[in-house]
């Protein structure tokens, strides 16, 4: 079955940097793309950003232009997700999720269908 | 950006109840909604894709309709295992947007 396996909990000081992992299994990864999204505690949910796990192409939200960088390894069917200049507003539940497939001609604006178990991510001074 | 405007923020219904949900987009957006059930500590998981198709595995007492701007997810029955909080979400056009959520409680 199409399971998406995120990294553990991370606690970072303001200012850092964090990685988070998604790895994708039951499925021809570089067939579909990856969603990020993330819940503040208590919140809505927030789009990130997507890529193009064939060829690796991101399309970001502009709140998170400059601070977020995603990357994939396909050696490993696994999906990063790294964002730098961490504040306290950051802490939050952080999701990938499988996307559209790349062979449909708007899979790139389809919806999530199959998401992580999320990776928290805390952020204190 | 495309907002989504879900209506009511939260709602309280009994077991065996009629439940509507509403989300309006800023403008239009097709059929290129979905809708979302989150429970608490877990990850959303969805429930209809392009406005109306029923996700599979998904019980049918959820149902969903619309066009355009205004879009509407309906339980038909509800059950306890339905009480969660639904959102929906807009793919139409980047960056994609959800809906504010609703919290469906036990009245």
């Amino acid at each position: 079955q199409v399971q998406l396996v995120q990294s553990g909990a991370e606690v970072k000081k303001t200012g850092a940097s964090v990685k988070v992992s998604c790895k994708a299994s039951g499925y021809t990864f570089t067939r579909y793309y990856i969603h990020w999204v993330r819940q503040a505690p208590g919140q809505g949910l927030e789009w990130m950003g997507i890529i193009n796990a064939s060829g690796g192409s991101t399309t970001y939200a502009q709140k998170f232009q400059g601070r977020v960088t995603m990357t994939r390894d396909t050696s490993t069917s696994t999906i990063y997700m790294e964002l730098n200049s961490l504040r306290s507003e950051d802490t939050a539940m952080y999701y990938c999720a499988r996307g559209g497939s790349y062979y449909d001609s708007r899979g790139y604006l389809n919806g999530m269908d199959v998401w992580g178990q999320g990776t928290t991510v805390t952020v204190s001074s | 950006d495309i907002q989504m405007t879900q209506s009511p923020s939260s709602l309280s219904a009994s077991v065996g109840d009629r439940v509507t949900i509403t989300c309006r987009a800023s403008q239009g957006i097709r059929n290129d909604l979905g809708w979302y059930q989150q429970k608490p500590g877990k990850a959303p998981k969805r429930l209809i894709y392009a406005t109306s198709s029923l996700q599979s595995g998904v019980p049918s007492r959820f149902s969903g309709s619309g066009s355009g701007t205004e879009f509407t997810l309906t339980i038909s029955s509800l059950q306890p295992e339905d009480f969660a909080t639904y959102y929906c979400l807009q793919h139409n056009s980047y960056p994609l947007t959800f809906g504010g959520g609703t919290k469906v409680e036990i009245k």
